[in-house]
């Protein structure tokens, strides 16, 4: 079956600590997404990738980094420093094969905690 | 201004209403919409897109007005399985999505 997979599930985090999730498609899509979603808030773009080897910042990138070396993985590293790194991840990606402007779809997320 | 807004609710129904979702978009700009629902704890899911002309899928209504920047939702014969919140998503450029901060609705008994 075609999906994203986010890994892991749930990650807990230590004070001063780099933390990756893990984010895989196999759905062939060229689009790749990170977002931050915290409780009874809308979801906020961190970072996207369009193309391999290139990517964006979103609104609230800082303390965040991402790589997109192959087509079908766009891990996000949440630094140290990012203060208030709770929430939860979800990864998306989205394709052109019918145009511009498709929806985007997502991944099971994962839930962050600092211990 | 917000890019996206939505009433939060809780819109609390009997099963078998008839329930209304607006939501207004301040980029005249934005091509594409949609409407996604996302379960307690769960990933977003793709409702369905929204068309100019309107489009019907099942129990569900999509609506789109350009000259007010609204888009709305109408579920008809409500279930208890609706449940949930109800995201608009209005497409932001650059393959980008703005999200609003959701509906929520309770079906109940």
């Amino acid at each position: 079956d075609g999906g994203i997979t986010q890994s892991p599930k749930y990650l807990f985090r230590k004070e001063g600590q780099n933390v990756t999730l893990s984010c895989e498609q196999n759905l062939n899509h060229d689009a790749m997404y990170w977002y931050r979603q915290d409780p009874g808030q809308g979801l906020r773009l961190i970072y996207y990738s369009q193309i391999v080897n290139d990517f964006q910042k979103g609104d609230i990138a800082e303390g965040y980094s991402v790589s997109r070396e192959k087509k079908e993985s766009f891990p996000l590293t949440v630094t140290s420093a990012q203060k208030n790194p709770t929430a939860f991840y979800l990864c998306a990606s989205s394709g052109r094969d019918r145009g511009p402007n498709q929806p985007q779809h997502f991944g099971d997320g994962t839930r962050l905690s600092i211990l | 201004r917000k890019e996206v807004e939505q009433d939060p609710g809780p819109f609390n129904v009997p099963e078998g209403a008839t329930v209304a979702f607006n939501c207004t978009y301040s980029n005249s700009a934005s091509q594409s919409f949609f409407w996604y629902r996302q379960d307690c704890r769960k990933e977003p899911k793709l409702l369905m897109s929204v068309y100019s002309s309107g489009n019907e899928d099942g129990r569900f209504t999509a609506q789109l007005n350009r000259a007010s920047q609204y888009i709305s939702l109408l579920i008809r014969d409500s279930k208890l399985s609706d449940s949930a919140t109800y995201l608009c998503v209005v497409h932001g450029g650059y393959n980008k999505l703005i999200f609003g901060a959701g509906t929520r609705l309770a079906v109940h008994p």
